[in-house]
């Protein structure tokens, strides 16, 4: 069965921390990986992952994918209040692009 | 550009009614997929609408149905209602050709069944 596991499942850290979210997953015909930030109801999209070993990167915040080891990790430096978020991450598996295989998330929050 | 449209944001249903949700995509995208979030579960995908055809589908009872118009705007369908079927429903548009696009999320429709 395809599954996604995301560790730590939450996370208390402080203004100007840097943390590392991971991401491991088993999954038949691997296309992609998602990384996303919810809030409160939209998840919004942070990066797609495809090939191994290169970092994707927005501001403080970076990816990258290892498709031999079946993870990926997200990292924020210097974090932010405003980074309080539950950080979830998908997997695109399977003959259609529309099935994402999410994990449970990671709770994580960014205290002054 | 407009992002997904979902409506209603909130809806209040009672045990064995029906109810019907609306998503409309981002403009030129024609995939929508929907997915259920509950707090135990976490987000699970339900089906994938492209051009019209169900081309995915999830783990979940034939109580749960979908469609897909001509203009991309996709409904689903919850028919029989249970109170597990209280969940926040997620819709996602993708362009959904070619090789892999990300998927955009709209707001969601608050679902609760009591």
């Amino acid at each position: 069965e395809d599954k996604v596991v995301q560790s730590p499942l939450s996370l208390v850290v402080h203004e100007g921390d840097t943390v590392t979210l991971n991401c491991s997953y088993e999954v038949t015909n691997f296309r992609s990986l998602l990384w996303y930030k919810q809030e409160k109801k939209a998840p919004t999209f942070l990066f797609m992952l495809t090939s191994s070993g290169i970092e994707k990167k927005s501001g403080r915040l970076s990816s990258i994918l290892d498709k031999k080891e079946l993870f990926s990790i997200l990292n924020i430096t210097a974090t932010q209040t405003g980074d309080s978020a539950i950080y979830l991450c998908a997997v695109m598996g399977g003959g259609s692009q529309g099935n994402l295989i999410f994990g449970k998330g990671t709770k994580l929050s960014v205290k002054p | 550009k407009a992002g997904v449209t979902q409506t209603p944001r909130y809806l209040i249903k009672t045990r064995g009614q029906q109810v019907t949700l609306s998503c409309s995509p981002i403009s030129g995208h024609r995939s929508v997929s929907w997915y259920q979030q509950t707090p135990g579960q976490g987000l699970q995908f339900l089906f994938e609408y492209f051009s019209e055809t169900q081309r995915n589908k999830g783990n979940f009872p034939g109580r749960f149905s979908g469609r897909q118009f001509s203009n991309s705007r996709s409904e689903m369908n919850v028919s029989t209602l249970e109170l597990g079927d209280s969940a926040l429903y997620l819709c996602a548009s993708s362009l959904g050709s070619g090789i892999d696009t990300e998927a955009f999320f709209g707001q969601g429709t608050r679902l609760t069944v009591v």
